[in-house]
This record gives C-alpha cells, structure tokens and sequence, in this order.
C-alpha cells in the first residue's frame, strides 16, 4: 500500500513562495494522478492542480493557473508543488492526493497535509 | 467557477438516516457522472467514501450510499452512528477544454 508523505509546516512573508513534497513510499507513483488540493482554515476543499507523473502532464484550477507549478521526480517518487505570489489568503493546510490510476478526479490516498502560514 | 452548493450542517440520531444534498450546474454534475463524496474528521486527511455517483471504495460501509439527479447529487448514511460525526464534501469534474475539478463547500454532520 503506497503512502504518501509530506513536507512539513512552512512560514513564508507575502509576496514570497514555497515548494511543498509529497513523496511515495511502499510503490511508486506510476501512471497515477497527483493532485493537489488547498484547504483554508475552516473552510472547504479547493482543487489547484494535477500531475501524472508517467508521462508528465499537468493540469491547472484556472484560479491558480498563473502561480503554481507542479513537477515530479520519478527517481525518487516524489511530487513538488510551487506556489509563488504568496499573500495571507494561502495560509492553509495543502493535501496532495493520489487518483485511482483511471485518471478520474476520485482521490483514494491522501497525504497527511502541510500547513503553510503566509504572514508578514 | 463557483463551488458546489451543500447545506452547512445536517444532524441525526444514531440509527436514522440522513441526506446530504449537493447541487452544481450544467457544467458539472449534471453533464458527468463523476461524483464523489469525501468524509473528513477534524485535523485529518479526507477520505474517499464514494464515486462514480454511486460505487463505494473497498472497506466503506454499505451504510454509505451516493445518488444523481439532473444538476444534483446526494449522500445518504442510513444506521447513523457516532463515528459517522463529521465534514462530507462531494466533488465532480467540471472540465471542458481542460481538466477541471470543484469541491463542494461541505458539510457538517453532527450525530445527536
């Protein structure tokens, strides 16, 4: 059973950016979808984007389109994600979620979730 | 575009059953069958409870079930019990020229 597994908390200034990982361990991370999904505190679930890692599309929310970058490393079975132009409004908990390999949006294995608070 | 619309909370006794309701547009849920329902219990990753509008995940409980209407989808959890205390989101694919997803803005489920 894969695991995916996160950076920890980061703290960045406005205007700054952040690199979050999620590595895979027990597997690798194959033809699955990596997806990552924001969540602000006590709100709701945001999808921003994804990455098939075999052969490395990505997709992008066209909200964040303009300030993140998804990459992989398949050498080491890891998934990055950039977010730059931080402002407060990114202070959240960010999950990265892995498909079911059929490329549907249904997310059965999910990180423990990073936190990164934006505050000056 | 906007989330998709569920109630804020919705509440039951243990043992009955409840319904939450997901409504989206045109553009998502009712054009594809590519619902899903999420669980999420405080300080903790969502869970996959169902998708495909009505398939569960191996393990989830048959209590758990999933429908679709038109431009709206429900969740019903017959036999509440106090585990079931939590936040549901559904989601669907919302994409047309591109991969596109949305959330629902969830909701809290208290077992009385």
């Amino acid at each position: 059973q894969v695991q995916l597994v996160q950076s920890g908390a980061e703290v960045r200034k406005p205007g700054s950016s952040v690199k979050v990982s999620c590595k895979a361990y027990g597997g690798t991370l194959s033809n699955h979808a990596i997806n990552w999904v924001r969540q602000a505190p006590g709100q709701g679930l945001l999808w921003m984007g994804r990455i098939i890692p075999i052969p490395g599309i990505t997709n992008y929310a066209q909200k964040f389109q303009d300030r993140v970058t998804i990459t992989a490393d398949t050498s080491t079975n890891t998934v990055y994600i950039d977010l730059t132009s931080l402002r407060s409004e990114d202070t959240a908990i960010f999950y990265c979620a892995r498909d079911r390999g059929d490329g549907y949006p249904y997310f059965d294995n999910w990180g423990q979730g990073t936190l990164l608070t934006v505050s000056s | 575009q906007s989330a998709l619309t569920q109630p804020a909370s919705v509440s039951g006794s243990p043992g009955q059953s409840i319904t939450i309701s997901c409504t989206g547009t045109s553009s998502d849920i009712g054009t594809h069958n590519l619902v899903s329902w999420y669980q999420q219990h405080p300080g903790k990753a969502p869970k996959l409870m169902i998708y495909e509008v009505n398939k569960r995940p191996s393990g989830v409980s048959n209590r758990f079930s999933g429908s679709k209407s038109g431009n709206a989808a429900s969740l019903t959890i017959s036999g509440l019990q106090a585990e079931d205390e939590a936040d549901y989101y559904c989601c669907s694919y919302a994409g047309y020229s591109a991969f596109d997803v949305i959330f629902g803005g969830g909701t809290k489920l208290t077992v009385l």
